[in-house]
């Protein structure tokens, strides 16, 4: 079964802090992996893309891969009041779309 | 430019009445997507078309119909809705529709549906 776990928070952050969101898989056949913001209400907006093992930098957000491990990591340096949003992972798994973890709801406190 | 537009907005209707949804994109994008979202939950994926031919049906009810009319093009006829069935409805769009390893998916602003 393909599974995508995610922490549901609500993840509380300072201001100006790391925000760190997490997400394991169930199936070593994953390729892709995407991270997605969606405020209350809106569609999800595409962030960040990664297929390779290690770190991909992109301004104040950083997308973490480690297939051995199966989980992959988004960091939000600096977070801003703005970056209170609904994260969600998604991975495409062999040929199959998108899946979506329930998502991390993110609070960024001014 | 990775724009995908959907309209109406917002539609409201009642149990017996027939809507449609729609959606476009303009980036030659080759795979299109409808997802159903509840308040709190993920997106939920409903169908989609990959070379303007359905390749999934997620076990969907009959009362939703997709239509693809052409490669920029989407449409969800609804007929005889639930008010379960009240939801944000997402088109998304990708470049392949081979869910290929590079086959990023890129979403609408939805619709807001209310089924009274």
């Amino acid at each position: 079964q393909k599974e995508v776990e995610q922490n549901s928070g609500p993840l509380s952050v300072p201001e100006g802090a790391i925000a760190s969101l997490n997400c394991t898989y169930s199936d070593r056949g994953s390729q892709s992996f995407f991270w997605y913001r969606q405020y209350s209400g809106k569609s999800p907006e595409l962030i960040m893309f990664i297929y390779s093992n290690g770190d991909k930098e992109d301004g104040r957000f950083t997308a973490q891969l480690n297939k051995a491990s199966q989980y992959v990591s988004l960091l939000i340096r600096d977070s801003q009041p703005s970056d209170s949003a609904t994260y969600l992972c998604a991975v495409i798994i062999g040929n199959t779309p998108l899946v979506f973890g329930k998502g991390t709801r993110l609070s960024v406190i001014a | 430019d990775t724009e995908v537009t959907q309209t109406p907005k917002h539609l409201v209707m009642g149990m017996t009445n027939k809507k449609s949804l729609k959606c476009e994109q303009h980036m030659g994008h080759r795979a299109m997507y409808w997802y159903k979202q509840k308040a709190k939950k993920p997106p939920e994926l409903m169908f989609v078309y990959s070379y303007e031919k359905l390749s999934i049906n997620e076990s969907v009810p009959s009362r939703f119909s997709p239509e693809c009319p052409n490669s920029s093009l989407l449409n969800l006829h609804l007929h005889a809705l639930q008010p379960e069935d009240s939801a944000l409805y997402l088109c998304a769009s990708s470049r392949t529709g081979t869910h290929a390893s590079t086959d990023t998916q890129y979403f609408g602003p939805g619709t807001r549906l209310t089924v009274l």
